[in-house]
């Protein structure tokens, strides 16, 4: 069975610094990876993903993940937060299937 | 076009009462998943249904948990005799269709609560 590690729970940072959200993955076989974002109030929002191709993935408001197979990471950065981009970051993992195992989650608090 | 709705959006039981939870997917979407967050750790995979049929309810507990998604109507998840240890965030999501790299909708989830 896959699982997903965030390794940090709580990321305070200032705006316009930039920010990177760990996460690791653990699986035997191939995987599909997502990060969503979960505003307060609302449902999860799928940010990204990786399925095959370019280890470089990239969302329209300036995030960016890249695949790492040898390190099973898939970090997510942002070179300049906004206060909007607050919010909790989930890391997801399928088995190239509809299931998708979830990291315990990273709330991200950006401060004037 | 609405998003995933779900209600409540918090509920609260005492032991051994009945927990229903709803989920009214996306328009045009006829997949649902229901996952489930305990608090401290990710959402789990529950179960998957299609419109009358449950597709796969592998993350499903064997008793007390069952799920439904009629011809009409919101998909229920319903909790029996809910114990201290059900408390946890219910999520639902939906796509158009059920292939491995479809996107899932997800809704705000539902807080449930048992004293």
């Amino acid at each position: 069975a896959q699982s997903v590690t965030q390794l940090d729970s709580q990321v305070p940072v200032f705006e316009e610094a930039p920010v990177e959200l760990r996460c690791n993955y653990s699986s035997s076989v191939s995987v599909y990876l997502f990060w969503y974002v979960q505003y307060p109030n609302q449902g999860l929002q799928l940010l990204l993903k990786y399925l095959s191709g370019s280890t470089l993935v990239e969302s329209i408001n300036g995030f960016e993940a890249e695949f790492n197979k040898s390190q099973t990471s898939f970090h997510l950065r942002k070179p300049s937060v906004h206060i909007s981009d607050t919010a909790e970051y989930f890391c997801a993992v399928s088995l190239r299937d509809y299931k998708l195992s979830f990291g315990a989650g990273t709330t991200v608090t950006v401060r004037a | 076009n609405a998003g995933v709705m779900q209600n409540p959006r918090h509920l609260v039981r005492r032991r051994g009462q009945e927990a229903r939870l709803r989920c009214s997917p996306m328009k045009g979407h006829s997949h649902v998943y229901w996952y489930r967050q305990l608090p401290e750790e990710g959402l789990k995979f529950m179960v998957y249904l299609q419109k009358e049929n449950i597709i796969d309810e592998s993350g499903m507990p064997k008793e007390r948990f069952s799920a439904e998604f009629p011809k009409e109507g919101p998909s229920i998840l319903r909790i029996q005799q809910v114990v201290r240890g059900d408390s946890a965030a219910y999520f639902c999501a939906s796509s158009p269709r059920g292939t491995q790299d479809n996107e899932q909708f997800f809704g705000p989830g539902t807080r449930l609560t048992v004293l």
